[in-house]
């Protein structure tokens, strides 16, 4: 089956710092990821949609500024939650698409100090 | 935009009998609806999927059925282990894009 990788898997920073989040796709090419934020017993947020080789897509609400995405190849996306604060502490995951079905990393779980 | 709608939030069943999760959908337009699973600290992990083209879909213990004219669609596990507890999401799609419903907590006492 397809399968997603997500590195790293807990990340503990200081407020003001910048941290990245890797996500690929290893045995397919993901034209589309996208990125979800979950907070603790809650459904998933969708919070920007990947495509390779173009801006993300930003929901409503998610700062593009803060949350910068970048994929630059078929099997790498990158999230970067730039001058962390501890509101951002939250679990990130990311999903790869594979035959227009969504496959999932196994997730970040991001503290802000 | 799509909404999705869970029932229940909880469910707990004695290990061995069926565990049944029901989920709503509004968007007429919507093709495609998968399930999940997710254990804690864990992504979720896609247990089975449906196409509306589809009424019903049957992978060993799991089976998913489609009701298009009533935007409803349903999760049966049989036979349920302690294994099979963990968070199930639904969600529903026509676009690439997954809404999802709000989750229910599964507990499979022993």
């Amino acid at each position: 089956g397809a399968v997603v990788s997500q590195h790293p898997s807990w990340v503990i920073c200081k407020s003001g710092t910048s941290v990245k989040i890797e996500c690929r796709s290893l045995d397919f090419q993901a034209t589309t990821m996208f990125w979800y934020r979950q907070f603790p017993k809650q459904s998933l947020m969708l919070m920007a949609t990947s495509n390779e080789g173009s801006k993300a897509t930003y929901e409503q609400g998610v700062e593009k500024d803060k949350f910068l995405i970048n994929h630059a190849s078929l099997t790498l996306s990158t999230l970067t939650v730039t001058s962390a604060h501890p509101e951002d502490s939250s679990f990130y995951i990311c999903s790869a698409t594979d035959a227009a079905v969504q496959y999932f990393g196994a997730g970040t779980r991001l503290s802000v100090l | 935009g799509e909404n999705v709608e869970q029932h229940p939030s909880t469910l707990s069943v004695q290990e061995g009998d069926s565990a049944v999760i029901k989920c709503t959908y509004s968007d007429s337009a919507s093709n495609y609806f998968p399930w999940y699973k997710q254990e804690l600290g864990k992504g979720p992990q896609l247990i089975i999927d449906i196409r509306s083209n589809v009424g019903e879909k049957k992978d060993q213990r799991i089976a998913v059925t489609l009701n298009k004219t009533a935007k409803h669609f349903s999760l049966h596990i049989t036979e349920t282990q302690p294994e099979d507890s963990a968070v199930y999401f639904c969600a529903a799609s026509s676009d690439y894009k997954l809404s999802f419903g709000a989750g229910t907590t599964v507990t499979v006492r022993a």
